[in-house]
């Protein structure tokens, strides 16, 4: 089966110091990868993803993340964290099969950065 | 462009009330999403359309649940009659390929 799994159900760092948000998947064959991020009553923002190519990719606000193939991870990261990075982090898989854009969640982590 | 419109953004109802939300994409779009957020099950994909056409329904929890898209700038979901257990924030998506999905900022489902 399809599947995405973050680990963490929250994840609790201090600002300035660097962050890490965790994200396994199994999928079969080569998916594309995605992180989004959700502030509080708002709707799922893109940050990044990888489809091809280098394994670590650069996306908005500073994160990045990168593709493990052998471990089947795509990790957030950022060097640094600020407060206002506190948010639910979900990532998304989308397996190449199927030839639509369907994406497959996993159950987001929260991210808490502490002054 | 304007992004995602979702319509109600909030809806407070009473049980066995018939309710109706509305998702106008981004145009160009070829495919659309509606996804469901609760706390207990987080993120659900409920129903997709490429071009209009229902591709994967197999999402939607019941029969009261119901989902149109008459033409590629807008797209319903209802529920009738609406439950207790539908309380949640509706989301819906677009898509026109590339395989990032545009969300709207979600409608917020309360069934007294």
């Amino acid at each position: 089966a399809q599947s995405v799994a973050q680990p963490e159900d929250q994840v609790n760092v201090a600002e300035g110091n660097p962050l890490t948000v965790k994200c396994t998947y199994s999928v079969s064959g080569n998916p594309y990868l995605f992180w989004y991020v959700q502030y509080p009553n708002r709707g799922l923002q893109f940050l990044l993803k990888y489809i091809t190519g280098d394994n670590l990719v650069k996306g908005s606000y500073g994160f990045e993340a990168e593709f493990n193939k052998s471990q089947t991870s795509f990790h957030l990261k950022k060097p640094s964290a600020l407060v206002s990075d506190s948010a639910l982090y979900f990532c998304a898989v989308r397996p190449l099969s199927g030839g639509y854009n369907k994406l497959i969640f996993g159950a987001g982590t929260r991210l808490a950065v502490h002054p | 462009d304007a992004g995602v419109i979702q319509s109600p953004r909030h809806e407070v109802t009473e049980m066995g009330q018939e309710v109706t939300l509305r998702c106008k994409p981004i145009s160009g779009h070829n495919s659309l999403f509606w996804y469901r957020q609760t706390m207990m099950r987080g993120l659900e994909l409920l129903i997709y359309f490429n071009n209009n056409v229902p591709i994967d329904d197999s999402g939607m929890p019941e029969d009261r649940f119901s989902a149109k898209m008459p033409n590629a700038s807008f797209s319903t979901l209802k529920i009738q009659p609406s439950e207790p257990r539908d309380s949640a924030v509706y989301f819906c998506a677009s898509s026109d390929g590339t395989g990032e999905l545009f969300f709207g900022e979600g409608s917020r489902l309360t069934v007294l």
